[in-house]
């Protein structure tokens, strides 16, 4: 199947510094990537939706200055979170989707990326 | 609304089978999706089923299909210890989005 990565698969920084989360697609091209937050023994929340060569398009309430996102390959998405302070401390998720996709259109997730902000 | 509910804990013993609701939104969703998530990893998509369909079986999962209530159902048979983790359901709807469920942790008990 797809495979996702994602790295680093967790970050501990302090508060104010970025942190630049990278999303990457193995053993396929992803036209779409996506980008989700995850807190504890919650659901996952759609940030953006991030197509290859075009800006992102962000969910409401999700500040866009605040988490940058780069599509910038085929094969690579960034999110940069910015000024990090520690209400930012989140699971975050990204997946991928290929071009020619099945009927159902899967989304491939990557393993996640735990970030805590001190 | 927006949410996407299903109930947060379910608890069975090993070799029991396991049924995990949920409740969506969108009568006009597409697709739904069943995701197992265990501890500190991303989601595995585990089955699928498409609207027009009441039920979709592979090997121990059975998906149950309720379109009138929107109502959608997990049934694992003969549940071992390596299910346990949390189950999310999701709509896809018509944007492409998709709506999760926030979650059934499936404690399975030897």
């Amino acid at each position: 199947g797809a495979v996702v990565s994602q790295h680093p698969s967790w970050v501990i920084c302090k508060s104010g510094t970025s942190v630049k989360i990278e999303c990457r697609s193995l053993d396929f091209q992803a036209t779409t990537m996506f980008w989700y937050r995850q807190f504890p023994k919650q659901s996952l929340m759609l940030m953006a939706t991030s197509n290859e060569g075009s800006k992102a398009t962000y969910e409401q309430g999700v500040e866009k200055d605040k988490f940058l996102i780069n599509h910038a390959s085929l094969t690579l998405s960034t999110l940069t979170v910015t000024s990090a302070h520690p209400e930012d401390s989140s699971f975050y998720i990204c997946s991928a989707s290929p071009p020619l996709r099945s009927s159902y259109n899967e989304q491939f997730f990557g393993p996640g990326t735990r970030l805590t902000v001190l | 609304g927006e949410d996407v509910e299903q109930s947060l804990f379910l608890s069975v013993r090993e070799g029991d089978s396991s049924v995990i609701n949920c409740t969506y939104t969108d009568s006009s969703s597409t697709y739904l999706y069943w995701y197992k998530q265990e501890p500190g990893a991303g989601l595995q998509l585990l089955t699928y089923i498409f609207s027009n369909m009441d039920m979709k079986q592979d090997q121990r999962l059975t998906v149950l299909l309720n379109k009138k209530d929107k109502h959608l159902s997990l049934r694992i048979a003969d549940t071992q210890t390596g299910d346990s983790a949390i189950y999310f359901c999701a709509e896809r709807r018509n944007t492409g989005k998709l709506i999760f469920g926030q979650g059934t942790t499936l404690q399975v008990k030897p």
